[in-house]
């Protein structure tokens, strides 16, 4: 069966200190790939999603960039973290294709102080 | 772009009582939609997918319909329990995205 990962769970990194989250997937190979932000009190707002391994699509204009280096694993990364940063990232994967169900990760819990 | 509505954004029930969350959309081409279920501070779970070409989907107490052409989805909840206590997210997708709603909190109450 499939299974998606992600760390830490939990994060609090001061202003302007790097970031870097890791989700991972198994059993399953070529997913489609995609970074969510869930600020308090709002909706999820889609960041990144990835197609393939370097093939990375960005949604709005932000302080985060994204990376899969390998197959399974995407990445989330910044050079300086904002206050504005501050949120709950979820990592979610697809099977190759349209119209299928998307599987979310246990998230991450981000407090930038 | 895509928006997605749902209402009411929270919702508070006694126990058995059976539950409506609607879910708007605005732009009808779309590939599928998903219920989801939020526990605070988890991750999602799905509950239900309905295909663009589905009206309806069911699994045990629940069951979504699909109304395309007008842009709505309902999640019934049948007999409600305090378990049953989360946000309901729907999304749709186009294209190899999800849009979601900003969600519906219910809870049930013994």
């Amino acid at each position: 069966s499939q299974t998606i990962h992600q760390w830490p769970a939990t994060l609090v990194q001061p202003v302007g200190s790097p970031l870097s989250l890791e989700c991972t997937v198994e059993g399953t190979s070529n997913p489609n790939l995609y970074w969510y932000r869930q600020a308090a009190g709002r909706g999820l707002q889609l960041l990144f999603y990835s197609v393939g391994i370097g093939q990375i699509s960005s949604e709005v204009p932000q302080n985060l960039s994204a990376s899969r280096p390998q197959d399974r694993q995407f990445i989330l990364s910044s050079k300086k973290l904002l206050l504005s940063d501050s949120g709950f990232y979820l990592c979610a994967w697809t099977p190759t294709g349209i119209t299928d169900t998307q599987y979310f990760g246990p998230g991450t819990r981000l407090t930038v102080l | 772009k895509q928006e997605v509505t749902q209402i009411p954004a929270a919702l508070s029930v006694p126990e058995g009582e059976n539950l409506v969350l609607n879910c708007s959309f605005t732009d009808s081409a779309i590939y599928n939609l998903q219920w989801f279920r939020q526990d605070p501070g988890k991750g999602l779970t799905s509950l239900l997918l309905i295909q663009s070409s589905q009206r309806e989907q069911t699994s045990g107490r629940l069951n979504a319909s699909l109304d395309k052409s007008s842009g709505r989805s309902t999640l019934y909840i049948a007999a409600s329990q305090p378990g049953d206590s989360a946000t309901y997210l729907c999304a749709v997708k186009d294209d190899y995205k999800l849009s979601f709603g900003a969600g519906t909190t219910v809870t049930v109450r013994a």
